[in-house]
């Protein structure tokens, strides 16, 4: 099966500094990423999605970066707030456009 | 315009009953997902419909899940026996026609004593 990892399980930053996600995947044929925040009692949340034609993607607030190369895809949280506080998933869509693959986690904590 | 909805939030049950979780997805959305995630693991795909047909059925654990979706419009997953490892949260996503885009519901923790 398809393996997405990430590389830290936690992630403590302190509010107003940037978050850095890392996220490893293993599939060359995917061609569509997208980063979800789920936070305490809800879904997956959309956050932003990036194609593998891209190597950069820009939100608000938030950048996904994708290194086709070395098969790694990162998020970058500008200015974190506490509201930002979740677990944050990475997922590929392997070879397949309505399977996802999904990451085990990440857990940011913003601290005050 | 209402999100996924699903339904219970949370089941405690005991090994060898039966549990059934609903999911609603959004109006108008023919695509509808379940997802898994145990012990705080990856959150795993077990099934995509189209409608009121599966179209991939590959991540279906075993055949104790049953899924079904009379009518394309809410789905049912059934799980008879339960297992101790059956305990999870079970997602339900949607997504419109070719969207790639999936809406994920609050899911269902499902607790097997």
């Amino acid at each position: 099966g398809e393996s997405v990892g990430l590389h830290l399980p936690t992630l403590s930053v302190q509010e107003g500094d940037n978050s850095i996600i890392n996220c490893a995947y293993s599939n060359s044929a995917s061609d569509y990423f997208i980063w979800y925040k789920q936070e305490s009692g809800k879904g997956p949340q959309f956050i932003i999605d990036i194609r593998s034609n891209m190597d950069k993607r820009q939100g608000q607030r938030v950048t996904v970066l994708l290194n086709k190369t070395v098969k790694h895809l990162s998020l970058q949280i500008a200015a974190t707030q506490p509201g930002d506080s979740a677990v944050y998933f990475c997922a590929e869509n392997g070879d397949n456009f309505n399977k996802f693959y999904f990451g085990s986690g990440t857990k940011l904590n913003v601290k005050p | 315009e209402a999100g996924v909805t699903q339904f219970p939030s949370h089941s405690v049950i005991e090994k060898g009953q039966t549990v059934t979780l609903r999911c609603d997805p959004i109006s108008g959305h023919d695509n509808l997902y379940w997802y898994r995630r145990v012990m705080g693991k990856e959150i795993k795909f077990l099934l995509h419909f189209v409608k009121e047909s599966k179209q991939d059925e590959s991540g279906m654990p075993n055949n104790r899940f049953l899924a079904e979706r009379t009518g394309g419009t809410y789905s049912t997953l059934k799980v008879q026996p339960a297992e101790l490892e059956d305990s999870g949260v079970y997602f339900c996503a949607s997504s419109y026609g070719t969207d790639y885009e999936q809406y994920f519901g609050p899911g269902t923790r499902l607790t097997v004593t």
